[in-house]
């Protein structure tokens, strides 16, 4: 079974506070995602990474950025957190190639307040 | 633009059948993928559909019209723990997904 690892389920920070988000995934997948999930609208993609040292901005990339030193881990940082980037992240990883390849795997999520 | 269409809340009782539509306006497409999601979980994958037609894993099947951009999530012998948000999401000629607001199903004994 794939398994995507979120470092906290639950984190509260304070606005201007510097967060790191963790992600490990065991199945020597390729790709890794970022995304933020909120009421009422659908996943939005804050970064993705196609390799090690890889990055490629997503849809909503402003006040995020990643870091992949390792194929497992990808690292979400919010530089100086704010009230707005309140929401739900949710990691994801696929391997590349054709369509049933790129199933993303989820991991469970961190729900971050900031106060 | 991209769109992705689906309803926002659907209700229905244990032990009947539902359909849940999607429709969507996309650049370009690999495939329409959907997954659930229980409260406070991950999105889990269910199914995907690349041809038109329709697609059969057990109690939850999946159906694919490409020219008129339109899928729907069929779900039978409806069970409580069916209770959960369903995503809808396109992938798109760049192999990303672009997601549905999902839909919440509510199940009623």
């Amino acid at each position: 079974d794939v398994k995507v690892t979120q470092s906290s389920r639950y984190l509260v920070k304070r606005t201007g506070e510097k967060v790191f988000l963790e992600c490990v995934q065991d199945m020597d997948h390729e790709n890794m995602f970022w995304y933020r999930q909120d009421p009422g609208l659908g996943l939005r993609l804050i970064y993705f990474s196609y390799d090690v040292k890889m990055k490629e901005k997503g849809d909503i990339p402003e006040g995020y950025s990643v870091s992949r030193e390792k194929k497992e881990r990808f690292s979400l940082i919010l530089e100086s957190a704010s009230t707005n980037q309140t929401s739900m992240y949710l990691c994801a990883s696929s391997q590349r190639g054709d369509v049933a390849k790129n199933i993303q795997y989820f991991g469970a999520g961190t729900r971050l307040s900031v106060l | 633009g991209q769109n992705i269409d689906q309803p926002t809340e659907m209700t229905a009782t244990e032990g009947a059948i539902v359909q849940i539509n999607c429709t969507y306006q996309t650049s370009g497409f690999n495939g329409l993928f959907w997954y659930q999601q229980h409260a406070g979980e991950a999105p889990t994958f269910l199914s995907y559909n690349v041809l038109d037609g329709l697609e059969e894993k057990g109690r939850f099947s999946s159906f694919l019209s490409r020219s008129k951009g339109y899928s729907y999530l069929l779900l039978k012998e409806l069970q409580m723990k069916d209770s959960a948000s369903y995503l809808c999401a396109v992938m798109d000629s760049n192999y990303q997904l672009i997601w549905g607001a999902g839909t919440k199903l509510i199940i009623k004994p």
